[in-house]
């Protein structure tokens, strides 16, 4: 079965604390990997994309940084988190996208 | 400018009517899909849909290529289809970025 795995469900940081967020994935051989994040109310925003291992892409710049260390794994983080980085972050794969069901994070 | 654009931006409804929701994008289409987002936030997909007319249940999705347009038709509605829907386009020559239209909010009232 195809599944994408993204820990923690959810979050509560404090603001200026470091910040991993992770997404691996399944039944799924060499995808593109994603990286979303949607303010409350928002609409999605792509932060990253990776299209093989070691290659990261950034889209919107956030102050936040990826890492794709396997090919099954795409990592999402920061050394400082803002109270602007609350949010709901999505991890995802294409062809045929398919999304993780999300970390909540709240910086407080 | 956006590459997708869609409509409405929200819809109510009456249980039982028909929705018709609109995705129109501006560069040339690799991928199409339709996907809700329940109120939890978490995505899930209804139809992958490059090109053609996809059924499932009370749910259609046509996508007309050369018209630059993509729809989504609920029939019947119900209170559980209230949410917001998103269409999503992965066009040639992206750099592998997927462009999201901004959603529409649907609400069915019983």
């Amino acid at each position: 079965a195809q599944t994408i795995h993204q820990w923690p469900v959810a979050e509560i940081k404090a603001v200026g604390s470091p910040l991993s967020l992770g997404c691996t994935i399944k039944g799924k051989s060499s995808p593109n990997l994603y990286w979303y994040w949607q303010a409350t109310g928002g609409t999605l925003q792509q932060l990253f994309y990776s299209i093989t291992v070691g290659q990261v892409e950034s889209v919107v710049q956030l102050n936040l940084s990826a890492s794709r260390p396997k090919d099954d794994q795409f990592i999402l983080s920061t050394e400082k988190l803002l109270l602007s980085h609350s949010g709901f972050y999505l991890c995802a794969w294409s062809p045929e996208v398919f999304f993780g069901k999300g970390t909540r994070l709240t910086v407080v | 400018g956006q590459q997708v654009q869609q409509s409405p931006a929200s819809l109510v409804l009456q249980e039982g009517e028909n929705a018709e929701l609109q995705c129109n994008f501006s560069t040339s289409l690799n991928s199409m899909q339709w996907f809700y987002q329940r109120p939890g936030g978490s995505l899930v997909s209804l139809f992958y849909n490059p090109s053609g007319t996809k059924h499932s249940g009370r749910l259609t999705s046509t996508t007309v290529i050369k018209e630059r347009r993509s729809s989504l038709h609920i029939s019947s509605s119900q209170t559980t289809d209230s949410g917001t829907y998103l269409c999503a386009l992965e066009g040639w020559n992206s750099n592998n970025r997927i462009f999201f239209g901004d959603g529409t909010q649907l609400v069915v009232k019983p």
